[in-house]
């Protein structure tokens, strides 16, 4: 199975941070990576898919790049509601995994 | 547009069976180029991809549950389940269906969850 490690595991920021979370691949995944938000109680919401697409009626704060084995969300100015916790998944082959997740907590 | 709703007991005895379905509106659960997946999460801990279902009947599943689970469609019913047999504690999660229509193979469309407790 291809393991996906995320870091940080939590990330401390302010209204208006950039903030970087990466995600990175035990093996070559090509683009088959996408980007996940979720806030407590909710499901999670597809914010990339193939790297770098920005699903459709996603802010374009949010970006991603990456290929391989190496992988970046980028938030480009963090917003209120952007407080939540972000995973990664690799979409290449099955088993489908996803990332630990990243917590993005108000300083 | 395409929703997803799943449903199923919210308690399940411990060594029994866990059968979850997800209902499909808005759109046909036979339409081509759409897989159909299942996805967990236990209490304070991250997602864990179950299973998925492919338009053309092709199933997939997480290796170390493989012997104890079945994903399968109802085209009938517009409606795709979800069996966990011999389940245990550790099987207590939020349990969520999701849609993967993109060409980018993502999980695009997702159901609310619901919770399963496993407990004797």
């Amino acid at each position: 199975d291809i393991q996906m490690t995320q870091s940080p595991s939590s990330v401390s920021v302010s209204v208006g941070d950039r903030v970087t979370i990466t995600c990175r691949a035990s093996q070559d995944i090509s683009s088959w990576l996408a980007w996940y938000q979720q806030k407590p109680g909710k499901a999670p919401k597809l914010l990339i898919y193939a790297a770098s697409s920005l699903q459709s009626g996603v802010p374009s704060r949010f970006s991603g790049s990456g290929s391989g084995t190496d992988f970046t969300l980028t938030i480009s100015s963090l917003q209120p509601e952007d407080f939540a916790t972000y995973y990664c998944q690799q979409a290449n082959s099955f088993p489908v995994t996803f990332g630990g997740g990243t917590r993005v907590e108000i300083k | 547009q395409l929703q997803l709703q799943e449903s199923g007991p919210g308690l399940v005895k411990t060594s029994e069976t866990l059968s979850l379905t997800c209902n499909v509106s808005g759109g046909s659960i036979s339409s081509s180029s759409y897989y159909w997946g299942w996805i967990r999460q236990p209490p304070g801990k991250g997602l864990e991809w179950i299973a998925t279902i492919s338009y053309s009947g092709n199933t997939y599943y997480k290796s170390s549950l493989k012997s104890r689970v079945t994903i399968s469609v109802d085209t009938s019913k517009n409606q795709f389940s979800l069996k966990l047999s011999t389940v245990t504690a550790a099987d207590t999660a939020v349990y969520y269906c999701a849609c993967r229509r993109n060409n980018g193979r993502a999980f695009d469309i997702w159901g609310q969850g619901t919770m399963v407790t496993v407990s004797s």
